[in-house]
């Protein structure tokens, strides 16, 4: 069975860093491309990060361009998700997702649970 | 770039078959795969279909794909819904760069 399982998120204030990590079992995770999607409170999904399954292509959204930073290792089966420079605005709850094939273009198969991020002062 | 506009909530009674509706703005709905996903209240989403119509292993048949050029619109149908499927429903594709989620639809089963 396909698992994802995410961790790294909690309370940060604005302008501080925080590290989300993202660990895969139950398939191959190095054969993946894998995706970063956030939902505010009460809010929609909205796509953050995506990385093909070498690491050689990656995308984020222009709202947190320049500020988040996706990477991964395969060894072990983890994905990542550096924020830097952190505001209110991305306040929420951070889903990996795994891809149906190797590209970031590939959409979205098995969602995580989510890990929680706070913002606040 | 464009954008992908769902209704803002649907209801239904049990039973019967409702249909949701992605419309993109700017660029030919054909031109990209559109996906659907389904969250309930607390939940994960779960992706529901892949790539206009496919069904992962484990959805039941009742929920089916497609996409209609004239309108350049996507539609997710629901056939004899039950009360669990009162859920939100988004809508995504991908733009060549980025990938572009619909608002979501709240259905709500009655």
């Amino acid at each position: 069975e396909v698992q994802l399982l995410e961790s790294g998120g909690g309370s940060v204030q604005p302008g501080g860093s925080l590290r989300l990590s993202c660990v895969g079992s139950g398939f191959n995770f190095g054969d993946f491309a894998m995706h970063w999607v956030r939902q505010a409170p009460g809010k929609g999904l909205e796509w953050v990060s995506s990385l093909s399954w070498d690491g050689g292509i990656i995308g984020h959204a222009v709202s947190v361009e320049g500020r988040f930073t996706v990477s991964r290792d395969n060894a072990r089966k983890s994905l990542f998700l550096q924020m830097n420079s952190v505001r209110v605005e991305d306040m929420a709850l951070y889903y990996c997702a795994k891809a149906w094939g190797p590209y970031h273009k590939d959409g979205f198969h098995v969602w995580g649970r989510g890990t929680r991020v706070t913002v606040s002062s | 770039n464009f954008m992908l506009t769902q209704p803002h909530s649907v209801s239904e009674s049990p039973g019967k078959t409702v249909t949701f509706s992605c419309s993109r703005s700017g660029g030919s709905i054909a031109s990209t795969y559109v996906h659907w996903c389904q969250q309930r209240p607390g939940s994960s989403p779960i992706t529901l279909i892949y790539e206009d119509n496919q069904r992962p292993s484990g959805v039941p048949d009742r929920f089916s794909g497609s996409i209609d050029r004239s309108s350049n619109s996507a539609s997710l149908t629901i056939s004899e819904l039950k009360t669990e499927d009162e859920a939100d429903y988004y809508c995504q594709s991908y733009d060549g760069t980025n990938w572009v989620f619909g608002g979501g639809t709240k259905l709500t089963v009655l």
